[in-house]
C-alpha cells in the first residue's frame, strides 16, 4: 500500500539556520507533491507544489526538491525565524492528496 | 471574506447521537473534500465531490454521509456517533477537478464524542 513518511516528528533549530524537512514515499508514483503549513487549531495552508518533471521549486525563503528516483522530497526554509514554527505536511497528489504525518518545526530565538 | 468556512468549530456530543457539520466555500471551486485528522495528526481523505458528484469515497463507515446541495456546499452528517469518531474534521476545496492543484482548508471542526 502507499506509504508516506516525514523525517521526524519534531525538529528544533536556531533562528537564522536552515531547516530541512524530509518526505519519503513508497509504492506510489505521484504526479506532483505539495507542502503545507499547519498552525495549532488551524487548517493546513498551501505553500508549494512541485511536479514530477521538476527538480526544484523556490518561493522566497522556501525551497523544495523532488527526486522521483529516490522517492523523496526535501523542504528547506532558509534564514529561519521563530514565526516559521509550525507543523509542515507533505502531500502526494495524482487524483487525491495523501498526507504525511507532519514534522513539527520549532525555531528558537 | 473567509474562503472555506465550516461550522461548528467545536462539537461535543454523546455516543449514539446524530450530528452534522456544514461547509461552504466562496472561491468558486469545483471540488470539495472532507478530511479527518486523528490524534496522531494524520490527515486522511474521506470524501471528494466534483460539481456535486461524489468522486472519492474512501473506506469510511456508512454512518458518515456527505451531501452536496450545490458546488459551494458540502455537508457531513454522522449517524450513531462512536467514541472513535472523535477527531478534527476539515473541509477543503480546490479548483478544476482537484488534480495538480492546491487545496484550501477550513479551520476545522473538533468533534468530541463522550
Amino acid at each position: 500500500s502507499q506509504k508516506i513518511e516525514q523525517n521526524s516528528e519534531a525538529l528544533n533549530i536556531q533562528e537564522g539556520k536552515t531547516a530541512t524537512l524530509t518526505c519519503n514515499y513508497t509504492n506510489y508514483s505521484p504526479a506532483y507533491l505539495q507542502w503545507y503549513r499547519q498552525d495549532p487549531g488551524r487548517g493546513p495552508v498551501f505553500l508549494l507544489l512541485i511536479r514530477e518533471n521538476e527538480k526544484e521549486k523556490r518561493k522566497e525563503r522556501l525551497k523544495v526538491t523532488f527526486d522521483t528516483t529516490l522517492k523523496q522530497s526535501l523542504f528547506h526554509i532558509t534564514a529561519s525565524q521563530p514565526a516559521d514554527s509550525a507543523t509542515y505536511l507533505c502531500a502526494l497528489g495524482g487524483g487525491k492528496l495523501i498526507f504525511g504525518q507532519g514534522t513539527e518545526l520549532s525555531v528558537k530565538p | 471574506d473567509t474562503a472555506v468556512s465550516q461550522t461548528p468549530k467545536y462539537l461535543v456530543t454523546q455516543m449514539g447521537n446524530d450530528k452534522s457539520i456544514k461547509c461552504e466555500q466562496n472561491l468558486g471551486h469545483d471540488t470539495m473534500y472532507w478530511y479527518k485528522q486523528d490524534s496522531k495528526k494524520f490527515l486522511k481523505i474521506m470524501f471528494s465531490y466534483n460539481n456535486k458528484e461524489l468522486i472519492i469515497n474512501e473506506t469510511v463507515p456508512n454512518r458518515f454521509s456527505p451531501k452536496s446541495p450545490d458546488k459551494a456546499h458540502l455537508n457531513l452528517h454522522i449517524n450513531s456517533l462512536e467514541l472513535g469518531d472523535s477527531a478534527v474534521y476539515f473541509c477543503a476545496s480546490s479548483p478544476g477537478g482537484g488534480v495538480n492543484t492546491e487545496a484550501f482548508f477550513g479551520q476545522g471542526t473538533r468533534l468530541t464524542v463522550v
